[in-house]
């Protein structure tokens, strides 16, 4: 079964607007993990969260978690077309070594 | 530059076939990780490694599927004999064992199809 689930599972924006992603998860968690895939390639990791921080940034990357809600945010700010992929959150648990994913959010950024 | 190799791209196979899938993870990680895509289930762990034991399988089908580690450079899923509902992307993926708090590699996948 899957720890994290993704809210939406599709968005599709303007370019330059700002692009936001929920995750859930269900257990107790060492750290959160964000991935991005093209379709038909890979995933790519694009950040980690570890469970006693509460928000990261990478480039136009912002992600929050939030243990007591078990719930963490991807935000994309300023999208391109290029951002235009799958985006999914996976959990590792407390032993930090299994690392579950959800179902994803497919966004797409229309130029 | 280090990457996870996977062996075949794609494969398309007759339902009782045995299917063996390769994985070469990044030198010096020692977890390493099968996920299978689909569509309908979506990323699903089917088993993962460290120090080539196996830690958790219980994502797999346990009667056709199987994983092993025979050196640090090598993993492997089987399955035997495949069926048509095994058609999927299947991702392998690997990290260092001593930091735990990092993430996973992954390779390009394999796509099955049994037909």
């Amino acid at each position: 079964s899957q720890q994290g689930e993704e809210d939406p599972q599709a968005l599709s924006i303007q370019e330059g607007e700002n692009a936001t992603m929920n995750c859930s998860y269900k257990t107790s968690i060492n750290n959160l993990q964000w991935y991005r895939q093209n379709s038909g390639r890979g995933l790519v990791h694009l950040i980690l969260i570890r469970s006693n921080e509460r928000e990261k940034h990478s480039g136009r990357l912002r992600v929050t978690l939030d243990t007591s809600k078990k719930s963490s945010s991807l935000l994309i700010t300023a999208s391109r077309a290029a951002d235009t992929a799958s985006y999914f959150c996976a959990t590792a648990n407390t032993g930090g070594f299994k690392t579950i994913f959800g179902a994803g959010t497919r966004l797409f950024v229309k130029a | 530059d280090a990457r996870v190799t996977q062996t075949p791209r794609h494969k398309v196979t007759e339902m009782g076939q045995e299917v063996t899938m390769r994985c070469q993870p990044i030198l010096g990680h020692n977890t390493v990780f099968w996920y299978r895509q689909t569509m309908m289930q979506g990323l699903e762990l089917l088993a993962y490694f460290r120090n080539r034991a196996p830690l958790d399988d219980s994502g797999m089908p346990k009667d056709r599927f199987s994983a092993e580690m025979p050196d640090a450079t090598l993993a492997t899923l089987k399955i035997q004999p495949s069926e048509p509902r095994d058609s999927a992307v299947y991702f392998c993926a690997s990290g260092p064992t001593l930091q735990m708090n990092t993430e996973a590699f992954f390779g390009q996948g394999t796509r099955l199809t049994v037909v």
